[in-house]
């Protein structure tokens, strides 16, 4: 049973870019929430996807936007990157529905260098 | 508001107990999670607790919650070299429209030989 599964592994952008990162969960999890983790900290919530929509979303500027699929895997795209999005960007997932997702998995993440 | 606080470092000897400590603010969480992150890797979920209840063992692993406190700790009996990573508490907040997790700083254990 493959885990969370992230794309890519790491990446380098240049300031005022646009980037795209892809997320696919875990076999039977249906919810996906995306998290950015500067270094040295902990992961910071951005949003959470459920029925290809938005569900909740963190203290994250427009900038940031997601999307999520019929076959549940999902997208985060960062526009007009600044050097302050370099982070380690998480994906999890979890078997929501419309109960209560207290489990959540996490893939291994895609390391994003804004330079 | 919500905040989790965690020490930031804890050094062991091999085979001594470690326990994490951590601090959480909202008195509505509904579970309490510990993960582990090795370096350049994702979180793994080591364990969680509902908010009903004050304790949970796991095998080498055993979560105490304060709920009066808002403390939450995690033990690790017998600690070994493989056990250095960074940990991190998270409180799961529940309303009407899902779920969230918000989560601590990570505490940094190393454990010594």
């Amino acid at each position: 049973d493959a885990g969370v599964t992230q794309s890519p592994t790491h990446l380098i952008k240049t300031r005022g870019q646009q980037v795209t990162l892809r997320c696919s969960p875990k076999s039977g999890h249906d919810t996906v929430s995306w998290y950015q983790q500067a270094l040295g900290q902990g992961p910071q919530f951005i949003f959470q996807y459920y029925e290809e929509e938005e569900r909740q979303r963190g203290n994250f500027p427009d900038r940031f936007s997601g999307h999520q699929f019929p076959n549940y895997s999902s997208e985060l795209n960062v526009n007009a990157l600044l050097l302050g999005d370099s982070a380690l960007y998480l994906c999890a997932s979890s078997p929501a529905g419309r109960g209560f997702p207290y489990e959540q998995y996490f893939g291994p993440g895609t390391r994003l260098t804004v330079t | 508001g919500e905040d989790v606080e965690q020490s930031l470092f804890l050094s062991v000897r091999e085979g001594d107990s470690s326990v994490i400590n951590c601090t959480y603010t909202d008195s509505s969480s509904t579970y309490l999670y510990w993960y582990k992150q090795e370096p350049g890797a994702g979180l793994q979920l080591l364990t969680y607790i509902f908010s009903n209840m004050d304790m949970k063992q796991d095998q080498r692993l055993t979560v105490l919650l304060n709920k009066k406190d808002k403390h939450l700790s995690l033990r690790i009996a017998d600690t070994q070299t493989g056990d250095s990573a960074i940990y991190f508490c998270a409180e799961s907040l529940r309303d009407n429209y899902g779920q969230n997790f918000v989560f601590g700083p990570g505490t940094r254990l190393s454990v010594l030989p």
